[in-house]
């Protein structure tokens, strides 16, 4: 079975600060990644998504996530981030069935 | 399109009582899911459904039951409400399985907040 772990559980940091959150997935399959985005009061929405192919993988507002095999992790960064994107964060990994294993999730706090 | 639905917004149950979540997608997806979200727990999956008449245990089961009679439709059954299934529920939704790992994606509902007391 797969599993998601997220290590920092809240980031604070001030407005044009770099970001970098962590992700770690156990599976030994093929594994789809995601990042998904809880914006206060809100539902989750897709971030960003890796399948194959370049692991480098941009998604909207300015994230972007590295699968680096070796490492079985897919961080998300940010080079400069905003106080909209106080939010919490959920890495997950699709395995070999249809279910997707989310992370406990990072909240992230940005100071004006 | 709507995307995925769901009713109440809010509820407020005393133990023992019973109660329906209901969810509706419009996007004609075989797929759909309930989760649990718990504060520093992540999202957890309770059932999920594979296509009308179909469904399957998550992770955390215990206390709830599903039925998908249509495609669009996937509601959530407590029967004897617990202070421990106090929590938030969303229901999600794919169009796609593993057949096509490139577009997978799961669309999420606004989710209800459902407090046992």
């Amino acid at each position: 079975a797969q599993s998601v772990s997220q290590h920092n559980h809240h980031v604070i940091l001030s407005e044009a600060a770099s970001l970098e959150l962590g992700c770690n997935y156990s599976y030994g399959g093929t594994v789809n990644l995601f990042w998904y985005v809880q914006y206060p009061g809100q539902h989750l929405q897709l971030l960003l998504k890796y399948f194959s192919g370049d692991p480098l993988v941009k998604g909207i507002k300015g994230f972007e996530a590295e699968f680096i095999k070796s490492k079985f992790s897919f961080n998300l960064r940010k080079p400069s981030v905003q106080w909209s994107d106080t939010a919490e964060y959920f890495c997950a990994v699709l395995g070999g069935n249809e279910k997707l294993t989310f992370g406990t999730g990072t909240r992230l706090t940005i100071i004006p | 399109n709507a995307g995925v639905t769901q009713t109440p917004k809010f509820r407020i149950l005393k133990i023992g009582q019973s109660m329906t979540l209901q969810c509706a997608q419009d996007m004609n997806h075989n797929y759909m899911y309930w989760y649990r979200q718990d504060p520093g727990m992540g999202l957890k999956l309770i059932y999920y459904s594979v296509g009308a008449g179909i469904t399957d245990k998550g992770e955390v089961p215990n206390g709830y039951n599903v039925s998908r009679s249509t495609t669009e439709d996937f509601p959530l059954r407590l029967e004897l409400a617990a202070p421990s299934q106090t929590s938030v529920y969303f229901c999600a939704s794919s169009g796609l399985g593993l057949a096509d790992r490139k577009s997978y994606e799961q669309y999420f509902g606004p989710g209800t907040r459902l407090t046992v007391t």
